[in-house]
């Protein structure tokens, strides 16, 4: 099975910089993706590692490092609308091909102005 | 291009009646297709998924079962409620079969259901 942890709030000022970390354990590592969900909606894509290193996205970023099973998001120049919850999702073909993602709880990011 | 609908987007049910979410996938073959549910202030916990028709692997044990009737419909029912069945619960669906190891194959999903069980 997995396990995935991340802070569950953080609080930053807009402008800023913060980075939002989440760390796992799988057997069958294959991907790691960031989604942003803001209250009442669906989540929607952000981010995709599958090697280590970062992966740059406007004003997102993400990082990887396999070894240590642990991944990053940075968000730059916030906004008052990135205020949402981020989830850190793994994907692992252990269990086969279709049981392909499996979510952590998400951080609450509030961003105050 | 592909779209995922779902509805109905809330739903306050009494504890004890049935339940019929529908979710269907335009655009696109042979989808995986999941339900997840998400508790107020949590994370996505998968109920179910289906790689075909007729094909249903649940994740969790509840009261809760799900069809796949037709290639793009997946439906979530329940004979009787509970309270604890309340939610945000989220249809999504996948690029089918084995993918390359560089391709992202993330989930796109559907607008959800707020279910209230009173």
């Amino acid at each position: 099975g997995q396990n995935i942890d991340q802070p569950t709030e953080m609080t930053a000022t807009e402008g800023a910089i913060v980075q939002i970390n989440c760390t796992y354990q799988t057997s069958g590592f294959n991907g790691l993706f960031w989604y942003q969900q803001h209250a009442g909606e669906a989540p929607t894509f952000l981010s995709y590692n599958v090697l280590d290193g970062l992966e740059e996205k406007g004003r997102f970023s993400s990082f990887l490092s396999r070894s240590k099973g642990y991944s990053y998001l940075l968000l730059k120049e916030l906004q008052m609308k990135d205020s949402a919850s981020y989830l850190c999702a793994v994907r692992d073909l252990s269990s086969g091909s279709a049981r392909q993602l499996t979510f952590g709880s998400g951080t609450q990011l509030t961003v105050l102005p | 291009s592909q779209t995922i609908h779902q509805w109905p987007a809330t739903l306050v049910q009494p504890v004890g009646s049935p339940l019929s979410l529908e979710c269907t996938v335009e655009g696109t073959s042979n989808p995986n297709l999941y339900w997840y549910r998400q508790a107020a202030g949590r994370g996505l916990q998968l109920l179910f998924y289906s790689v075909g028709i007729g094909q249903i692997s649940s994740e969790v044990p509840q009261n809760l079962s799900a069809s796949r009737p037709q290639d793009r419909q997946f439906i979530l029912s329940s004979k009787k409620l509970l309270l604890s069945d309340s939610g945000f619960y989220l249809c999504a669906w996948s690029v089918p079969g084995r993918r390359s190891y560089y391709m992202n194959t993330e989930a796109f999903f559907g607008q959800g259901t707020r279910l209230t069980v009173v």
